[in-house]
This record gives structure tokens, C-alpha cells and sequence, in this order.
């Protein structure tokens, strides 16, 4: 059984502070990494996919890293707002067969 | 055009009801996703279609049946189901297998 795992599972952090949180998975046989936002009653939201190996990717204040040999990633939120509230949940592509499979997510909260 | 539609966006069913659950896309995506997801937990994959042809089949019950009629066009027919299939059904479409996937705003299953 292929398992991603993501931590922490949840995450109180104060309006304005920067944060992360990881994303585990196997190694081999891998094809690409996703990352979601999810927010409850409403679908996720593609946020990162990275392919390669020291991929970083950014998105206004929120980047990612990559690091395939050693199976994990990278959440980076900087300077967090409370619209960041939300679940952020990673994804792994295999090249066996292309399907996601997903993380169970780190739901982060914003304390204004 | 963006954006994935699923209709309907609520659904109400008895046990020997047949029905059917509709997605959308026209961003030229040749590969569609149906999802099942229950409060809290991240989507479960169901089904994946890639150029119009059903790729995966995640050992889903025959009471959920699939098709893809055009590749813009996903349905998920459903008969006989049972009151613990009662979830949100979400469809997602990439451009190919494995690349980042676009959600729709999801069915919400009822099963009386």
C-alpha cells in the first residue's frame, strides 16, 4: 500500500506569521507531485504540480519545494492572511499508472 | 471557459431509483475524473477516463456505472444504491492523465 503522508495534521498559526508543512511519499516509480487548497464545501483547487527534482514553485505567498530522492515537499505560506485558512492536501502521481494519490491534508487555521 | 459544471448540484434518492450524475468541461481536457468524498476525508477516485476510454476503475460497486460519451462529456449512472453511498460526487478533468486536475463544484448525494 502506497501511502502519503502529510504533517501536521492540523496547524493554529497567528495572522501575519510564515509556516510550512510537509508532504511524505515513496520515492520510486515517481512521476509528480501535487499540491491542492481545500477549502470545506468547496472542490480543492490545483495550487502546485512539480515534476523534477529541486522544483521550487511560487504563487504570490505561497511556494513550494520538491525533493524526489528523498520523497518529500514542501508547503510554504509566508506572512499568513486568514483567507489562508483552509486544508492543504498533496497528491502523488506514479508513472505506473498515472492516478493520484492523495495525502489526508493539514488543515490550517488562521488567529487573527 | 475554465471551469468544470456538474449538474445536478443536489440529489435526493430512494434505494430503486435510477438516476444520473452529469460533468462538463471544455478546456480540452482529454482526461475526466469522478471522485466520491465523504465530510472531512480528502476524494476518494472512483473512475478515470482518458481519451474517452475508462482508464481506472478503483473496484467501484456495478451500481455506479460510468461513461464518457465525447471528451467533453463525463456521466456517472446510478441504480440501486444504498443510504452509506450517500456522499459528495465531484468530477475533475486535466489535460492528460496525471496532470493537475480541475474540479467541478460536486453533486451532493442524498440516498434515502
Amino acid at each position: 500500500i502506497l501511502n502519503v503522508e502529510q504533517s501536521p495534521q492540523s496547524l493554529h498559526v497567528q495572522e501575519g506569521d510564515s509556516t510550512n508543512f510537509t508532504c511524505s511519499f515513496p520515492s520510486s516509480n515517481f512521476y509528480a507531485l501535487h499540491w491542492y487548497r481545500w477549502e470545506t464545501a468547496k472542490s480543492p483547487e490545483a495550487l502546485f504540480v512539480m515534476t523534477l527534482n529541486g522544483d521550487e514553485k511560487k504563487k504570490g505567498r505561497i511556494s513550494a519545494t520538491l525533493n524526489t530522492k528523498e520523497g518529500y515537499s514542501y508547503l510554504y505560506i509566508k506572512g499568513s492572511q486568514p483567507e489562508d485558512s483552509a486544508t492543504y492536501l498533496c497528491a502523488l502521481t506514479m508513472d505506473s499508472n498515472y492516478q493520484l494519490i492523495w495525502g489526508a491534508g493539514t488543515k490550517l487555521i488562521i488567529k487573527p | 471557459d475554465t471551469e468544470v459544471t456538474q449538474t445536478p448540484k443536489h440529489l435526493v434518492m430512494g434505494m430503486t431509483n435510477k438516476k444520473s450524475l452529469k460533468c462538463e468541461q471544455h478546456m480540452g481536457h482529454r482526461a475526466m475524473y469522478w471522485y466520491k468524498q465523504k465530510a472531512k476525508k480528502p476524494p476518494e477516485l472512483m473512475f478515470v477516463y482518458s481519451y474517452e476510454k475508462l482508464s481506472i476503475n478503483e473496484s467501484v460497486p456495478s451500481r455506479f456505472s460510468p461513461e464518457c460519451p465525447n471528451s467533453s462529456l463525463l456521466n456517472l449512472h446510478l441504480h440501486a444504491l444504498q443510504p452509506e453511498d450517500s456522499a459528495l460526487y465531484l468530477c475533475a478533468s486535466s489535460q492528460l492523465q496525471g496532470y493537475e486536475q480541475y474540479f467541478g463544484p460536486g453533486t451532493r448525494l442524498t440516498v434515502t
